[in-house]
């Protein structure tokens, strides 16, 4: 069964450093997103892209986070220059439509910024 | 404020006892999710429903648009059904993406 890979499974690096987190969707879907989880809280939206631009965004999605889709089947999540609370789970999904789909999601990336 | 609540926090039960987890949600929604968390941290997606009920397996997912109010069952349980369940929803109006989640329900099925 298709589904949807995250790489690397768990990242650690120091404040202030770029850290690059990569999604493979699956094959056939077209809207991507990225999720959030810091330890013991709910899940949080961050961004949603279709046909190459953001969709949309949440608050926590500043000028650090960048998203892109670089040749076709990645889709990555680029945050600038970490900060201790960007320490997450960060979990990609992917859906076929906008509306009527289900989302399939990755098995995150724990990040922890020291 | 939370516009997604669930019910209970944490839930213990025996293998084969009948499960219920509540969800109830204050905006106007498109769609709900109920979502499976391993302990690992993996997500599944279990069910979408905006109407009625679904089905699949042991599990049955109900919602009550009216009520705004949904249920996922889990029938005769079993110890690999330990996870947080967590609910989902999709406001009315929003994309698809922005999903409001609610804080999720740890269940734990003893043998």
């Amino acid at each position: 069964e298709p589904e949807v890979t995250q790489t690397p499974s768990h990242q650690v690096t120091q404040m202030g450093q770029e850290v690059i987190l990569r999604c493979v969707p699956i094959s056939n879907h077209l809207y991507f997103y990225w999720y959030r989880q810091i330890l013991g809280q709910k899940v949080e939206f961050l961004v949603s892209f279709y046909n190459n631009e953001i969709s949309e965004k949440s608050e926590i999605f500043d000028d650090q986070f960048s998203v892109e889709r670089p040749d076709g089947s990645n889709f990555t999540l680029k945050i600038r220059s970490t900060k201790l609370e960007d320490s997450a789970m960060y979990f990609c999904a992917s859906s076929v439509t906008r509306l009527r789909n289900e989302q399939y999601f990755g098995p995150g990336t724990r990040l922890t910024v020291t | 404020k939370n516009e997604v609540e669930q019910s209970p926090q944490n839930l213990t039960a025996q293998e084969g006892e009948f499960i219920t987890i509540n969800c109830s949600y204050s905006v106007g929604i498109s769609a709900l999710h109920w979502l499976q968390q391993h302990p690992g941290g993996g997500i599944v997606s279990l069910f979408m429903l905006s109407s009625g009920k679904k089905k699949h397996g042991r599990l049955i997912a109900t919602i009550n648009i009216q009520e705004k109010h949904s249920s996922l069952h889990i029938t005769a349980s079993h110890p690999r059904d330990s996870a947080v369940y967590i609910c989902a929803v999709r406001a009315y109006g929003g994309s698809q993406g922005n999903l409001i989640f609610g804080k999720g329900t740890k269940l734990s099925v003893k043998p």
